[in-house]
């Protein structure tokens, strides 16, 4: 299966700047998924990031405040913008391993509070 | 819509005993597939196990097993001879064939008590 590198692990954000973070898997994939859980709630899908184009937002989620970036099939960013105290969240991606028996591969997550 | 639903937002068990996690999900779809992640503390989603929807065998990795019933649309998770390790948040997932949405319970808290 895939193993993903993410980065920042955690980061404390003042409230109206903003944070990217990166994802880096070892093998090439056709897509590219965030994810966000809110504390002690379960994970949402932020949006899809296919290389090539633009990602596709799940309903609540908008581009210009999660704006993504997807260079090619090995990395992406997501950035949270303009940050409230309500981003607080871990920031996780994941992605399909190119083999689906693997089942899925997540990040091992951002956790942002926003003070 | 596709709905996932973990009725026990908290469990323990004692060590080397056995415990099992519900989950019931909804969907009008045939082809699709199950999981059970484990979010430790570290926050690393661990793929525990996976069901494909057409396969009638549960599907079993080590300690862990399911017990899968597609009429009922339930998908519980044993945990045999729980170990330490195991305290986790874990989390029923589902997949429809054709897309690459997970769609995920609430989690179930569990706790393995020396």
């Amino acid at each position: 299966s895939a193993v993903i590198s993410q980065k920042p692990s955690r980061d404390i954000c003042q409230r109206g700047t903003s944070l990217t973070i990166q994802c880096q898997v070892d093998s090439q994939v056709t897509m590219m998924f965030w994810y966000r859980q809110q504390p002690g709630q379960s994970l949402t899908l932020i949006a899809t990031a296919n290389q090539g184009s633009e990602a596709t937002y799940e309903s609540g989620f908008v581009i210009d405040k999660f704006p993504i970036s997807r260079p090619n099939l090995t990395f992406s960013t997501l950035t949270v913008s303009n940050m409230s105290p309500e981003d607080s969240s871990i920031y996780l991606c994941s992605v399909e391993g190119g083999n689906f028996n693997y089942g899925y591969t997540f990040g091992s997550g951002t956790r942002l509070t926003v003070v | 819509a596709q709905t996932v639903t973990q009725s026990q937002p908290e469990m323990s068990v004692q060590e080397a005993e056995t415990v099992t996690l519900s989950c019931t999900y909804d969907t009008s779809e045939n082809n699709y597939y199950l999981f059970w992640y484990k979010q430790p503390p570290s926050r690393q989603m661990i793929l525990v196990i996976r069901q494909e929807a057409y396969k009638q065998q549960n599907a079993t990795e080590n300690r862990f097993s399911v017990n899968f019933q597609k009429a009922a649309k339930s998908f519980s998770l044993k945990i045999s001879d729980s170990q330490l390790g195991d305290t986790a948040m874990y989390f029923c997932a589902f997949m429809v064939n054709t897309g690459n949405q997970f769609y995920f319970g609430t989690g179930t808290s569990l706790t393995v008590i020396p």
